[in-house]
């Protein structure tokens, strides 16, 4: 099956970092773009970060202001997303996509991340 | 940073059309920013309807289409459904590489 699976959200206090994954199945990993988007529930969808095909080209969102770091392990099929200083603004579900030529088709589940003490 | 403006809610009779549209606080829309357009209901993950203006995603109904209309992209839904009803986002691709959703439109369906 053709899927995304996102991980590693959970409860961690402001000022904290977590790391996100995401595992990709049923299809060739490498020749993709990959996008973070996040959403706090109950309101709308924004754009976080994407890294190129062989890892070396990333994009930030301004409100990233340095504190994440997105990556990929090709070899492992698997996306991460390294989050440090968090606040309790970033408190929200976290979705990875794939991306072919501006073609964002697939989505995972999401992981809920929560900054709160 | 550039501000993406949806209609945060609009409403359409069953079998109907309906256009949704997105503006950049930047300027004109153009197909070079790769407009996309997204339907999300309650508890799901986005799907993927629109991408590149005016293809539909893999298992789109062709009652769904996408274009640039004067300066904003749009999408249209033609002989609208009871399960259309859901919020709608579109996304673009801006110069430099950063990519910016519009605040969604809240769509129904009465």
């Amino acid at each position: 099956e053709v899927q995304l699976v996102e991980s590693g959200g959970g409860l961690v206090q402001p000022g904290g970092s977590l790391r996100l994954s995401c595992a990709a199945s049923g299809f060739t990993f490498g020749p993709y773009w990959m996008h973070w988007v996040r959403q706090v529930p109950g309101k709308g969808l924004v754009w976080v970060s994407r890294v190129s095909p062989d890892g070396r080209g990333t994009n930030y969102a301004d409100f990233v202001e340095g504190r994440f770091t997105i990556s990929r392990d090709n070899a492992r099929d698997t996306l991460y997303l390294q989050m440090n200083s968090l606040r309790g603004e970033d408190t929200a579900v976290y979705y990875c996509l794939r991306d072919l030529y501006w073609h964002l088709d697939l989505w995972g589940r999401g992981t809920l991340v929560t900054v709160s003490s | 940073q550039t501000v993406v403006t949806q209609e945060p809610s609009l409403s359409v009779t069953p079998g109907g059309t309906v256009t949704l549209t997105c503006g950049l606080s930047s300027g004109s829309v153009s197909t070079s920013d790769h407009p996309s357009w997204f339907q999300q209901t309650p508890g799901q993950p986005p799907r993927t309807l629109i991408y590149n203006t005016n293809i539909r995603s893999s298992g789109v109904p062709d009652r769904f289409s996408g274009s640039v209309l004067g300066n904003k992209a749009a999408l249209t839904i033609t002989g609208a459904q009871r399960d259309d009803e859901s919020d709608y986002y579109c996304l673009f691709h801006m110069t430099g590489g950063n990519w910016v959703f519009g605040g969604g439109t809240k769509l129904t369906v009465l």
